[in-house]
């Protein structure tokens, strides 16, 4: 089974630029992370989806951030403009859906963004 | 609010030395508690998860952990460390109940094993 995807792997853009992330989740999983680490800082929530619908968008640390998940199945982040301090590597984690204890979340490998 | 304090950024311990990686978090109840590791160019990985019953938890690789409540702690540990076991892991926890299934982790902790 394949697990979370993310694309691209790097993206390397200047500042007042547009880039787009994309997720792909692992099939089934209703609930859709998004989370960021800042160089030398903690990996930090952004939003959770669950199916196409947001949940919890406490993290998102401005208005030039706009999450979707259309049709509940991959997701993309869009940053625009982006600013300097948007550089960081951000993460995608996928879980099931349903009433459990909790559901393990599993990560991608991440798209490390650079903003020059 | 909930915070997670990792204690060292780096840690270097002897190949077949104990490794021990310090957590301790900071929560008005007592939340799920969760050890991840991301090896290079790697997602994160669940190496093990704190969520009710025995506080002594055994991971994967021979991790385990052991939830003091009384210390608010949630440290790793592995008696013999192995070259495979470079990585960097991560605690954190998240709030027991339904509603938001955010993560909160802590700034990381980098293994080095010395040959």
């Amino acid at each position: 089974e394949a697990g979370v995807t993310q694309f691209p792997s790097h993206s390397v853009i200047e500042k007042g630029q547009t880039v787009t992330l994309r997720c792909d989740p692992i099939s089934g999983h209703d609930n859709l992370y998004w989370y960021r680490r800042v160089m030398g800082k903690e990996i930090k929530f952004l939003l959770h989806f669950v199916k196409e619908s947001k949940q919890d968008e406490s993290g998102m640390p401005n208005n030039r951030f706009l999450a979707e998940r259309t049709g509940g199945t991959y997701s993309t982040l869009k940053v625009q403009p982006a600013e300097l301090e948007d550089s960081g590597v951000y993460f995608c984690a996928s879980s099931q859906g349903g009433s459990g204890m909790y559901n393990e979340q599993f990560f991608g490998p991440g798209t490390r963004l650079t903003v020059l | 609010a909930q915070s997670v304090t990792q204690l060292g950024s780096h840690v270097s311990v002897s190949e077949g030395a104990l490794v021990l990686l310090r957590c301790n978090y900071s929560s008005s109840v007592p939340p799920y508690l969760f050890w991840y590791v991301q090896y290079p160019n790697q997602g994160l990985q669940l190496l093990l998860k704190y969520t009710t019953g025995a506080t002594l938890v055994k991971g994967i690789n021979g991790f385990e952990a052991e939830f003091k409540k009384s210390e608010t702690s949630f440290h790793l540990t592995k008696p013999s460390a192995h070259m495979s076991d470079a990585a960097e892991y991560f605690c954190a926890v998240r709030r027991i109940g339904a509603g938001s299934y955010q993560l909160t982790f802590g700034k990381g902790t980098k293994l080095s094993v010395i040959p």
